[in-house]
């Protein structure tokens, strides 16, 4: 099995709203990662966990909070979001948690704040 | 500063050409690059990697090389087919440094 699967596949909410993204991988992978893309842009880092811990965060709001509750699993808890924070959010996980190792991508969850 | 680059934001080949697309990079720590394919609705998908110990590496119809000294690699995919058509994103990383993706460029392989 070398998928990530992500659900919702589409969400819309209200700014005052409170939602979460689901992944989830069963390639044993100790990396996982949430990424945020906006039509016509790469992939923007935004959290990695790192053996179940939080190891980088690129100074994201804290509107956004990720949890790993093990480590399969992999959320992303959304409040008070704003209108500019509508885009596709991507999960991917890797077998080490370094870069050069390659990500599996799961297929995004299209939000949309309105 | 973009330390990676894609200046081709499209690429149009005909079915069973060579199509050659481009990625330069500005910070010559970067030591490891990959090459990744997405289709609309979908996440990203890893097509192939290379160290920069390495200045080429194949893998079926695609290759990448890997200019060091001009801060330049290329994916080169032989023959292009339909199916190719997606948007193709060359990442950068110090070691095992977060990856630098590029802005991506488009190809479409026309039959």
């Amino acid at each position: 099995d070398t998928e990530v699967t992500q659900t919702p596949k589409h969400l819309v909410m209200g700014m005052t709203n409170k939602k979460s993204l689901k992944c989830e991988q069963h390639m044993g992978h100790r990396a996982m990662y949430w990424y945020k893309q906006k039509a016509k842009k790469p992939p923007e880092l935004m959290f990695v966990y790192s053996y179940e811990k939080l190891s980088i965060n690129e100074s994201v709001p804290s509107r956004f909070s990720p949890e790993c509750p093990n480590s399969s699993l992999l959320n992303l808890h959304l409040h008070a979001l704003q209108p500019e924070d509508s885009a596709l959010y991507l999960c991917a996980s890797s077998q080490e948690p370094a870069f050069s190792y390659e990500q599996y991508f799961g297929p995004g969850t299209r939000l949309t704040v309105t | 500063d973009q330390q990676v680059k894609q200046n081709s934001p499209s690429l149009s080949v005909q079915e069973g050409r060579i199509s050659i697309l481009n990625c330069d990079y500005t910070n010559s720590m970067f030591d490891y690059f990959l090459w990744y394919k997405k289709y609309p609705a979908e996440g990203p998908t890893f097509l192939i990697s290379i160290s920069s110990i390495k200045d080429k590496n194949e893998d079926g119809r695609f290759t990448v090389f890997l200019n060091k000294s001009a801060k330049h690699l290329s994916l080169h995919i032989v023959p292009s087919q339909p199916g190719d058509s997606a948007v193709y994103f060359c990442a950068a990383s110090v070691g095992a440094g977060k990856s630098t993706f590029g802005d991506g460029t488009t190809l479409t392989v026309k039959p």
